[in-house]
């Protein structure tokens, strides 16, 4: 069945460390999305590529980076510039505005 | 620029009652609409969606929603909620030319029996 792989579920780093968060789809999705979710603030976007090789920032990039060198891939990068990166990530994809949505990776920084 | 309110941000209802979930939204033009579900710890799930046409959308679960723009408003309902409904929505909201939408704070729903 086609999906979004996100991986690992839950994830813990210490403070200071840059940790990669994984998205795989195999829908043939063009377009990709990283969502951030705290609670009483919906979702915010990240970044989002609507192509390979391109991707633009969202609401609250910094601190934040991306890359989309597949189709099937949009790995997030949280840095260590990031001020507080303790909070759900929701990866997503979409076709005419059809999103498909990851189930999650929750990030603890300690 | 497109924006979302869920003016609701917790909903209680008893099992075997009617629902409905607010949602107001800010856009020049007519907007695409959607209502997601997302359980504990998840995904989000796509319960409906409006592009055009038929202002009464049926979803998935037994959930409608209804597009009225005099009050840019598009309104989740289900006639008699089912403690397995108890989860967050969220409605979200695109435009023409642009794949990404703009999603709600959301409303968590509480079932009681």
């Amino acid at each position: 069945d086609g999906g979004i792989t996100q991986s690992p579920k839950y994830l813990f780093r210490k403070e200071g460390q840059n940790v990669t968060l994984s998205c795989e789809q195999n829908l043939n999705h063009d377009a990709m999305y990283w969502y951030r979710q705290d609670p009483g603030q919906g979702l915010r976007l990240i970044y989002y590529s609507q192509i390979v090789n391109d991707f633009q920032k969202g609401d609250i990039a910094e601190g934040y980076s991306v890359s989309r060198e597949k189709k099937e891939s949009f790995p997030l990068t949280v840095t260590s510039a990031q001020k507080n990166p303790t909070a759900f990530y929701l990866c997503a994809s979409s076709i005419n505005r059809d999103y498909t949505f990851g189930s999650g990776t929750r990030l603890t920084v300690v | 620029a497109q924006s979302v309110t869920q003016p609701d941000i917790h909903i209680t209802v008893s099992e075997g009652a009617s629902l409905e979930l607010r949602c107001n939204y800010s856009y020049g033009a007519t907007p695409y609409l959607f209502w997601y579900v997302q359980s504990p710890g998840q995904g989000l799930q796509l319960l409906l969606k409006y592009f055009s046409g038929d202002t009464l959308v049926q979803g998935i679960k037994g959930f409608e929603a209804e597009f009225k723009r005099s009050q840019s408003s598009f309104n989740l309902r289900k006639p008699s909620v089912h403690w397995s409904d108890a989860a967050e929505y969220f409605c979200a909201v695109g435009e023409e030319g642009y794949q990404k939408v703009t999603f709600g704070t959301g409303t968590k729903l509480q079932v009681i029996p």
